[in-house]
């Protein structure tokens, strides 16, 4: 596609429910990050995935947050037995090559409201 | 472990006036540095960069920064500030070419007519 694409654009879910956020970057990116921005906050590094490497996870807040990348395209970021301290808005950006310090392309974001 | 501080949460400038946002980091090899600009209800675009060579570095929109590493800081600066340079800046940093690009706290620009 011509951008990065996130679905879902908002998402509201209870406690304790398990929620899915989608990423699909730009065709031929192989880096991958996912961010959070809290209301009032920075971005906070979760993940980084760079082409077949292993992925750093050093950012994710606990072991209810996962994520994955089929093929080096695709990304999916999961968020077990949510908390209302999970609320912000998830975003995804990509590379065009994972070490080249090319700019980050970022999708718009996906909005979480934890009731 | 590399890290980005931006002190300010928020700077107010008139238009037309200079204005500065303010990045400090640490690395502890070679430092990427960028700033990214987001304007509200749209994601995050990017600005400029530096890499290495000369430390004044030009980017979208008439912005520009200095990197200074005695100081370590990258600071990002604009000549004459518009109205619609009003949004939240973000520094970013990554330490080496093997390693993730993290971001810091940003800074909300607000520029009065």
């Amino acid at each position: 596609g011509a951008g990065v694409s996130q679905s879902p654009s908002n998402k509201v879910t209870e406690k304790g429910k398990d929620v899915e956020l989608r990423c699909d970057p730009i065709s031929g990116h192989t880096a991958l990050y996912w961010y959070r921005q809290s209301l009032g906050q920075g971005l906070e590094f979760l993940i980084y995935f760079q082409g077949n490497s292993a992925p750093d996870k050093s950012g994710l807040p606990s072991d209810r947050f996962s994520a994955e990348r089929t093929g080096g395209s695709v990304s999916t970021l999961t968020i077990q037995r949510t908390q209302q301290e999970d609320s912000a808005v998830y975003l995804c950006a990509g590379q065009r090559s994972g070490g080249s310090n090319g700019e980050l392309f970022f999708g718009e974001g996906s909005r979480l409201t934890v009731l | 472990a590399q890290s980005v501080a931006q002190p300010e949460d928020q700077v107010n400038v008139a238009e037309g006036n200079p204005l500065t946002v303010k990045c400090t980091y640490s690395v502890s090899g070679n430092p990427y540095l960028f700033w990214y600009v987001q304007y509200p209800n749209r994601g995050l675009q990017f600005l400029l960069k530096y890499i290495t060579g000369d430390n004044l570095v030009k980017g979208s929109y008439g912005f520009e920064a200095e990197f200074n590493k005695s100081q370590t800081s990258f600071h990002l600066k604009k000549p004459s500030a518009l109205v619609s340079d009003s949004a939240l800046y973000f520094c970013a940093v990554r330490d080496g070419s093997a390693s993730k690009i993290i971001f810091g706290s940003g800074t909300r620009l607000s520029i009065r007519p």
